[in-house]
C-alpha cells in the first residue's frame, strides 16, 4: 500500500504564474486535508476535503487559492496569480475516516519557489 | 496566539539520555497528536493521546496528557542519533478533526 504522493516535490513559478500542487491519498482513505509550512514554522490548516465537497476551507486564502478533491484522480490545491510570499512546503494529509480519533498520513510535500 | 505551543524551542542531548519535550495548548481538545519532521521531508506521526488517557506508551516513546493544565509531554528515553530532527504536537477541537500545529522543537542528539 503506497503512501500518500505529492508531486511535484519541487515547484518553482514565476510570480503571476499558476501553482498547481497534487496530492493522491493512501488507497481506502477519502479525507485529504492540506498544510502549508513557512520556514522555521509549524504546520497552517488550509483545507479539509472529502470526494467531491469540501468540508472546511477556512485556513484558505478567499483569493487565488482553491482546492478541489473528485470522485476520480487526486486532490488538487490550486494556487492563481503567485506571489513570493506563497513560497512554502506543501503538505497533504490523508485519512480513512474523520481524523478525529485516527491519525493523519502525511505525503512529502511538494515545495513551492515564487522567483 | 496559538494552540500546541511547544517547549522548548530547541534541545540538545547525548546520545543515550532522555529527551523531554513539552506542549501546551488553550482550549479543550478531542486529542493530541505528536509528530516528528526529519528536515526536508513530511511528517511521521509517532502517538496520539485521547483526552480521556493519560499517559500511553509506544516503544521508547512515553507521552503524557494533564486535561486540568492544558499540556502534554513526550518523552523519548535512551535516545539515538536517529532521532534528531523536529518534533511537532497538534491538536484535534472540532468536528472536523483538523490538526493545530504548534512550531515544533528541534531535538539534536549528539552521536
Amino acid at each position: 500500500n503506497a503512501g500518500v504522493m505529492q508531486n511535484p516535490r519541487h515547484l518553482v513559478r514565476r510570480r503571476g504564474q499558476e501553482a498547481r500542487l497534487r496530492c493522491s491519498p493512501m488507497k481506502g482513505h477519502s479525507h485529504v486535508y492540506w498544510y502549508r509550512q513557512l520556514p522555521e514554522e509549524g504546520l497552517k490548516f488550509m483545507v479539509y476535503l472529502q470526494k467531491e465537497n469540501i468540508i472546511d476551507e477556512s485556513g484558505m486564502p478567499k483569493e487565488r487559492f482553491s482546492a478541489e478533491f473528485p470522485k476520480e484522480g487526486p486532490s488538487i490545491l490550486r494556487i492563481q496569480q503567485v506571489v513570493r510570499g506563497d513560497s512554502a512546503a506543501y503538505f497533504c494529509a490523508s485519512s480513512p475516516v474523520t481524523s478525529g480519533a485516527h491519525e493523519q498520513y502525511f505525503g512529502p510535500g511538494t515545495r513551492l519557489t515564487v522567483t | 496566539s496559538q494552540q500546541g505551543e511547544e517547549d522548548p524551542q530547541a534541545l540538545s542531548i547525548q546520545e543515550g539520555e532522555n529527551a523531554t519535550m513539552n506542549c501546551s495548548y488553550k482550549t479543550s481538545i478531542n486529542n493530541l497528536q505528536w509528530y516528528r519532521q526529519n528536515s526536508g521531508r513530511g511528517l511521521v506521526h509517532l502517538i496520539l493521546i485521547r483526552s480521556n488517557e493519560r499517559e500511553k506508551h509506544s516503544g521508547r516513546l512515553r507521552v503524557t496528557l494533564d486535561t486540568s493544565k492544558k499540556s502534554s509531554s513526550l518523552l523519548i528515553t535512551a535516545s539515538r542519533a536517529a532521532d534528531t530532527a523536529s518534533y511537532f504536537c497538534a491538536v484535534v477541537t472540532g468536528a472536523n478533526s483538523k490538526l493545530t500545529f504548534g512550531k515544533g522543537i528541534t531535538l539534536s542528539v549528539r552521536p
